[in-house]
C-alpha cells in the first residue's frame, strides 16, 4: 500500500531555507513511471503547486517559486526532498508531497504538515 | 500566470446535481486537456477525483464527471450526498511547463 510521509522542521525564521523530505512506502520512486510533487497551501487559501521531478532527475517548477526552489531524488532512501530558500511569512503553509503524472494529476498525496515562518 | 477563477461557493440538496466551473484562458484551460479536480475535506490531504478533463481515477464514483468547453472546465456532481461537502479545486496545465490551481469553490450540501 502505497504511502508518502512528509517530515522536516515546523518552524523556520525569515530568511532561512525550508527543508523538507517525503518518505514513499509501497513504491521505489526508482522503479516508477511516475512523478513526485511537492503542493502547498497557507492556511485558509487554495493550493499552489511548487514542482516535481523524475526519478531520473527531471525537474519542473513552479515560475513564481523558481528562483528559490530545489527538488530532489535519493532512490537509495526511496526519498525525495524539497528546499525552498530565503523564506517569508508567504511561504507559511501546509507542505505536500504527492505521486502522479505530470500534468495529469496527482493520485497519492502524504497527510501534509505545517511549516510555520517566523522569527 | 494567474489563478484559475472559480466561483467561491456553490450548494445544493441531497440527490440535486451541482456544476463548478474553472476559467482560464487558451494558454491553459483551454489549450490542453490536463484539467484535473480535486476534492478536499477539512483537515484532509486533497483527493484526485477527474483528471485528463473527464477521466475518473478507480474508486471515485460515476456521479463525479467533468468536460470542457473553450476556456471553461466543468465538474458536474449528480445525485448529491452530505459526503460531497467539501472544497474542490481545479487544476491545469499552462505554459510553459507549469501546472496552475483555482482558488477553491466551497460546496454545501443543504
Amino acid at each position: 500500500q502505497l504511502q508518502l510521509q512528509e517530515s522536516g522542521p515546523g518552524l523556520v525564521k525569515p530568511s532561512e531555507t525550508l527543508s523538507l523530505t517525503c518518505t514513499v512506502s509501497g513504491d521505489s520512486i526508482s522503479g516508477s513511471s511516475y512523478y513526485w510533487g511537492w503542493i502547498r497551501q497557507p492556511p485558509g487559501k487554495g493550493l499552489e503547486w511548487i514542482g516535481s521531478i523524475y526519478y531520473r532527475g527531471s525537474t519542473y517548477y513552479n515560475p513564481s517559486v523558481k528562483s528559490r526552489v530545489t527538488i530532489s531524488v535519493d532512490t537509495s532512501w526511496n526519498q525525495f526532498s524539497l528546499r525552498l530558500s530565503s523564506v517569508t511569512a508567504a511561504d507559511t503553509a501546509v507542505y505536500y508531497c504527492a505521486r502522479g503524472d505530470l500534468w495529469s494529476g496527482y493520485y497519492f498525496w502524504g497527510q501534509g504538515t505545517l511549516v510555520t515562518v517566523s522569527s | 500566470q494567474s489563478a484559475l477563477t472559480q466561483p467561491r461557493s456553490v450548494s445544493g440538496s441531497p440527490g440535486q446535481s451541482v456544476t463548478i466551473s474553472c476559467t482560464g484562458t487558451s494558454s491553459d484551460v483551454g489549450g490542453y486537456n490536463y484539467v484535473s479536480w480535486y476534492q478536499e475535506h477539512p483537515g484532509k490531504a486533497p483527493k484526485l477525483m477527474i483528471y485528463d478533463v473527464n477521466k475518473r481515477p478507480s474508486g471515485v464514483p460515476d456521479r463525479f464527471s467533468g468536460s470542457k468547453s473553450g476556456n471553461t472546465a466543468s465538474l458536474t456532481i449528480s445525485g448529491l450526498q452530505a459526503d460531497d461537502e467539501a472544497d474542490y479545486y481545479c487544476c491545469s496545465y499552462a505554459v510553459t511547463y507549469t501546472l496552475l490551481f483555482g482558488g477553491g469553490t466551497k460546496l454545501t450540501v443543504l
